[in-house]
């Protein structure tokens, strides 16, 4: 069964923030949230990743609710670079095959002139 | 440039002519895997390696086989290709199973067809 739930599409202007939701209503406490983005057929790429505070770097912003139960990718000013498949994973860190990275179908964002 | 690399790009074959895909990394990784990425599918696990001579099978590991002889290859082999084979590849490889952060990288990625 799939640990997280997201649109299978999004459209954003270019130049305004790109909010990208993420259902993980299972998640357990040991286990983090990450995304990660997939540009046309090219190799997945981290973007960030967070355990229960929001998290900040410079390519974008997590907000996690205070329950974990969602989670909010914000990319703060969208450009036409950023059209891509975004996935929200979660997964613990460390040993054992829990720690494999199993990405879902994720999120076609389109940023749009 | 710490990279995984991956040959070839594209690739065409025929039913049943056994093919190897190779996967290279020059950090030092102790753990790579193997995805394949189908359209409405996502991308999905078909091996992955601990270490040296320790592989795990993934999700869809029917119709591969996989080596890691030496800790910076770990070949994608199909015996006998069949054409629901078709797929786009990607490996990874990571500091250990399970590395936090951005500890994985993934090759630029082997679009594989079988006629």
């Amino acid at each position: 069964d799939a640990k997280t739930t997201q649109p299978t599409s999004m459209d954003c202007a270019e130049g305004r923030a790109a909010n990208l939701p993420c259902n993980h209503s299972t998640i357990s406490g040991n286990e983090y949230v990450y995304w990660y983005r997939q540009i046309h057929s090219q190799g997945p790429q981290y973007i960030i990743h967070g355990l229960k505070n929001n998290e900040t770097n410079e390519m974008a912003s997590l907000i996690i609710t205070e329950d974990r139960k969602s989670s909010t990718l914000i990319l703060p000013h969208a450009t036409l670079r950023d059209t891509a498949v975004y996935y929200c994973i979660v997964r613990v860190e460390g040993g054992g095959s829990q720690g494999n990275l199993i990405f879902g179908k994720g999120t076609k964002l389109s940023v749009k002139p | 440039e710490a990279q995984v690399t991956q040959n070839p790009r594209y690739l065409i074959t025929v039913t049943g002519k056994k093919l190897t895909v190779t996967c290279s990394q020059n950090m030092n990784h102790e753990y790579m895997s193997w995805y394949r990425q189908d359209p409405g599918l996502g991308l999905r696990q078909i091996y992955y390696s601990m270490n040296v001579e320790v592989t795990d099978k993934g999700d869809v590991p029917e119709g591969y086989k996989v080596s890691r002889k030496e800790k910076r290859n770990f070949p994608l082999i199909l015996e006998s290709p069949s054409p629901n084979q078709t797929s786009l590849y990607f490996c990874a490889s990571a500091p250990r199973q399970g590395a936090g952060g951005s500890g994985y990288t993934f090759g630029s990625g082997t679009r594989l067809t079988v006629v």
